[in-house]
């Protein structure tokens, strides 16, 4: 069945450090979205990624989506302790579909 | 402000009974769904639905029923077939078809 695998599965970085998380599926995607969990919270939609080799940046985060769209990365440049949260990423189980299948996550700490 | 709804935010359920868990959402989405997420794994999909009347099982359907009899409203019953219900039970919906979902705050479901 579909697998989609992220890692690291933890990471500790020192404030300051740069932070990248993979994401791998067993399938090519139509697209991928990234969403950040806060500890005790809920999911929050950051971004979706659609054509192959496709690269967003939304502040200090930068997302990219693989020629094959079978991965993705996620950078974030310069940590700070308000991205301590568990990120994830997923996608859709049928083309054309929005029915999401998600990754395992990667969570972040940040020591300050 | 548009968004979703979930109650109860902590529910305590005894062996043997049925709970229902209530998701109501005014961003006019068609699509909604129940994700579950135990302490420090991914999300898994429950049901979800993509119109009025009509639903689907996800991967971990068994134990669980929904109903969709109108389009802001996708509550989620968890049965005393479900034999392990103890977990974090996320709603969200979408546009069908494309775009980031918006999740609820979430019910925290524990057996006791």
């Amino acid at each position: 069945g579909q697998q989609v695998m992220q890692i690291p599965q933890y990471q500790h970085v020192q404030e300051g450090e740069d932070f990248t998380t993979y994401c791998n599926s067993s399938t090519t995607l139509s697209n991928i979205q990234w969403y950040k969990q806060r500890p005790g919270g809920h999911p929050v939609f950051l971004i979706q990624l659609v054509k192959s080799g496709e690269v967003k940046k939304q502040k200090r985060l930068t997302f990219q989506f693989g020629e094959a769209k079978k991965n993705s990365s996620l950078h974030i440049t310069a940590t700070q302790t308000t991205d301590v949260g568990t990120y994830f990423c997923a996608g859709p189980r049928q083309t054309g579909a929005n029915n999401l299948f998600f990754g395992t996550g990667t969570r972040l700490t940040v020591i300050p | 402000d548009g968004g979703i709804t979930q109650s109860p935010k902590y529910l305590f359920r005894k062996e043997g009974q049925n709970v229902t868990l209530s998701c109501e959402q005014n961003l006019n989405h068609d699509a909604m769904y129940w994700y579950r997420q135990d302490p420090g794994q991914g999300l898994r999909l429950i049901y979800y639905s993509q119109i009025v009347n009509d639903f689907q099982k996800g991967d971990i359907a068994e134990g669980y029923s929904v109903s969709r009899e109108k389009k802001e409203s996708f509550p989620l019953t968890v049965t005393s077939a479900q034999k392990n219900p103890t977990a974090f039970y996320l709603c969200a919906s979408s546009r069908v078809g494309r775009g980031g979902y918006t999740f609820g705050s979430g019910t925290r479901l524990t057996v006791v």
